[in-house]
């Protein structure tokens, strides 16, 4: 199996500011990689498919990047809405396999 | 718009059995495979089971290998997830969610339900 790793587990950050979340792959995956967003006693929901593509509706201040083993998610200016946990997904082979997730606090 | 209801968690004793449904609307639900990912209280997301939209192609994830079956009922839209021989390991909030295909992104999710495995 593959196995996603996050970092950094949660961060606490102004609004305004620049976020970056790390997810590391176990091995390549090249850009079969998906983020999500779960609010607190909510569903995940989708926001980037294959690394670097916004979902539709999904703020442009969300952004991706990567390839291969080393992926990125970047908030450009922190609001309010963002505080949740978000998680990356590979789906590169089978079992997909989801990272720990990221708490972001505001 | 897509709406997905997931029900019939509860709780249940160590070996016992659930079943779990997915109520699909607002989509094409035979057009769309469909998976179970479940998430245990405060931790990450742990993929369980996945059905191909005619319902053909199943795969499963080892934890719940020969303890789940996942079908699905196209003329009714619905998904559903047979559970048995349950642990206390599988407490956790059980999601359906969709994708186009398999190894594609689950792009709607449920707002899940609950099952509860303890003596």
């Amino acid at each position: 199996d593959i196995h996603m790793t996050q970092s950094p587990s949660s961060l606490s950050a102004s609004v305004g500011d620049r976020v970056t979340i790390t997810c590391r792959a176990s091995q390549s995956i090249s850009s079969y990689l998906n983020w999500y967003q779960q609010k607190p006693g909510m569903a995940p929901k989708f926001l980037i498919h294959t690394a670097s593509t916004l979902q539709s509706g999904v703020p442009s201040r969300f952004s991706g990047g990567g390839f291969g083993t080393d992926f990125t998610l970047t908030i450009s200016s922190l609001q309010p809405e963002d505080s949740a946990t978000y998680y990356c997904q590979q789906s590169y082979s089978n079992p997909v396999t989801f990272g720990g997730g990221t708490k972001v606090e505001i | 718009q897509v709406q997905l209801v997931e029900s019939g968690g509860g709780l249940v004793k160590p070996g016992g059995s659930l079943r779990l449904s997915c109520a699909a609307s607002g989509f094409t639900f035979s057009d769309y495979s469909m998976s179970w990912i479940r998430q245990a209280p405060g931790k990450g997301l742990e993929w369980l089971s996945y059905i191909s939209s005619t319902g053909g192609t199943m795969f499963y994830g080892a934890s719940v290998k020969g303890r789940f079956t996942i079908s699905r009922d196209n003329a009714k839209n619905s998904l559903f997830l047979q559970m048995n021989s349950l642990r206390t390991e599988d407490t956790a909030v059980y999601y359906c969610a969709t994708s186009l295909d398999w190894l594609l992104p689950f792009d709607y999710w449920g707002q899940g339900t609950l099952v509860t495995v303890s003596s």
